[in-house]
């Protein structure tokens, strides 16, 4: 079946670039996603990017996609502390009633 | 607009206890989910509804049941509670019409412990 894989862990320091690697088995895949997960709290979508494109940029967020190699990476520049959290790499089909598929999630931690 | 809501947000039980989660959203979505988040697992989908009235099952549906009560509220309930379903229970929607039809919004959880 379908599945996305992501590491558990990732340590940046404050100030560097955090990028954060995702794959994925589904090639029908039309939605693929980045979720936040602060401590406590529910997902928040963070930025997601079509099928159709190889790259999305949104301020300190940059999202690559490699279709070929099913491969989604999430990268934050000039990590800052409240970067901290969980981050989930998702990816849906097109249906209106498609289930996402989330990853296990990797734990962003800055160290100063 | 307070997006999705759930209701309560921690519960302990006893081990065979009953009891039934509440998730609300007012952003006239059509399809409402509920998942639960366990640790290095990431989350799992338990059930879920595409539209008012419908239902299906997600992966992991054994030991609850829900009801898509109408277009707002999507309810899960454990029958029998076991230490198997502790765990936190995330509700989520989709389906506004904003142009992301697959973009699911989330609940802040409810963890749920049981003894």
């Amino acid at each position: 079946g379908e599945d996305v894989e992501q590491s558990l862990f990732l340590s940046v320091r404050e100030g560097d670039s955090s990028v954060i690697n995702c794959t994925y088995t589904d090639s029908s895949s039309t939605y693929l996603y980045w979720y936040k997960q602060e401590p406590g709290a529910g997902l928040q979508l963070l930025t997601y990017i079509f099928s159709n494109m190889d790259m999305k940029q949104d301020q300190r967020l940059t999202v690559l996609l490699n279709k070929k190699d099913k491969h989604l990476s999430l990268r934050i520049a000039d990590t800052q502390t409240g970067d901290s959290a969980i981050y989930f790499c998702a990816e849906s089909g097109y249906s209106s009633a498609s289930k996402i598929i989330f990853g296990s999630g990797t734990r962003l931690s800055i160290r100063p | 607009n307070a997006g999705v809501t759930q209701t309560p947000k921690f519960q302990v039980l006893k081990t065979g206890q009953s009891m039934t989660l509440q998730c609300a959203q007012d952003m006239n979505h059509n399809s409402m989910y509920w998942y639960r988040q366990d640790p290095g697992m990431g989350l799992r989908l338990i059930y879920y509804s595409a539209s008012e009235g419908t239902t299906d099952k997600g992966e992991v549906p054994n030991g609850y049941n829900v009801s898509r009560l109408n277009k707002r509220e999507f309810s899960l309930r454990l029958e029998s509670a076991a230490p198997s379903q502790t765990s936190v229970y995330f509700c989520a929607s989709s389906g506004g019409g904003q142009g992301l039809q697959e973009t699911q919004y989330f609940g802040p959880g409810t963890r749920l412990l049981v003894l």
